[in-house]
């Protein structure tokens, strides 16, 4: 099994729609979670820090879910230019010297 | 303020050549992690360094190497290359927790 798994899509959605991406993971000792935006040929960006309050960024909406090891992130009123791929990444440690590992990313396709 | 630094942008090179990757962090970030990312995959961890100290290292064979040089930049390098080290190789600074900033990458093709 991945550590981190992503429907890779693509989600192909209207603009002004509602879509959800999830994300497992499979170390219950994990202690951070990201949500990061790569498009096609540059390098992921940070969307969101995800905890486990649940944080909320404009149309962005992050969710994490210890129990069932899950994140989740949620855009509404889809615009076209949040095309792109949505990796999801989690660290095993708390501390200055962790590493990243992602999922392999969900496309989103917003169209017209 | 710049970001991450890395050089160069674009690489060919031959199988069983070597190469060596360029990262400079951002200013005050004294963390520096190397990334390869193949098409169609998440990025994938190498090597981080903290403090000039290799903290962590991936499942990558010892043809990779790094370092952290005092003023906390970083070099990656790879002997012998392969087809399939093909890659966009990413580094990321940071200083905490609140995520990891990547510079721009390097794309190396094997050819």
């Amino acid at each position: 099994r991945k550590e981190v798994e992503q429907d890779p899509g693509p989600f192909n959605v209207p603009e002004g729609a509602t879509v959800a991406f999830n994300c497992t993971y499979s170390n219950s000792a994990s202690q951070s979670f990201f949500w990061y935006r790569q498009d096609c040929r540059k390098e992921p960006k940070l969307l969101m820090s995800v905890y486990s309050s649940g944080n909320e960024d404009g149309r962005f909406t992050a969710q994490l879910n210890r129990a069932s090891q899950y994140i989740s992130l949620l855009i509404r009123d889809s615009k076209l230019s949040d095309s792109a791929t949505y990796l999801c990444a989690v660290t095993p440690n708390t501390g200055t010297a962790s590493k990243l590992t992602f999922g392999t990313g969900t496309r989103l396709q917003v169209t017209l | 303020d710049a970001g991450v630094t890395q050089s160069p942008t674009h690489l060919i090179k031959t199988r069983g050549q070597h190469v060596t990757l360029r990262c400079s962090p951002i200013s005050g970030h004294k963390s520096v992690s190397w990334y390869q990312q193949v098409l169609g995959q998440g990025p994938q961890f190498i090597f981080q360094y903290y403090e000039k100290e290799e903290r962590g290292r991936g499942n990558f064979p010892d043809r990779f190497s790094a370092r952290q040089f005092p003023n906390y930049s970083s070099e990656l390098n790879v002997n012998a290359l392969l087809l399939g080290d093909s890659a966009l190789y990413l580094c990321a600074s940071s200083v905490d927790l609140e995520g990891y900033t990547f510079g721009s990458g390097t794309r190396l093709t094997v050819v």
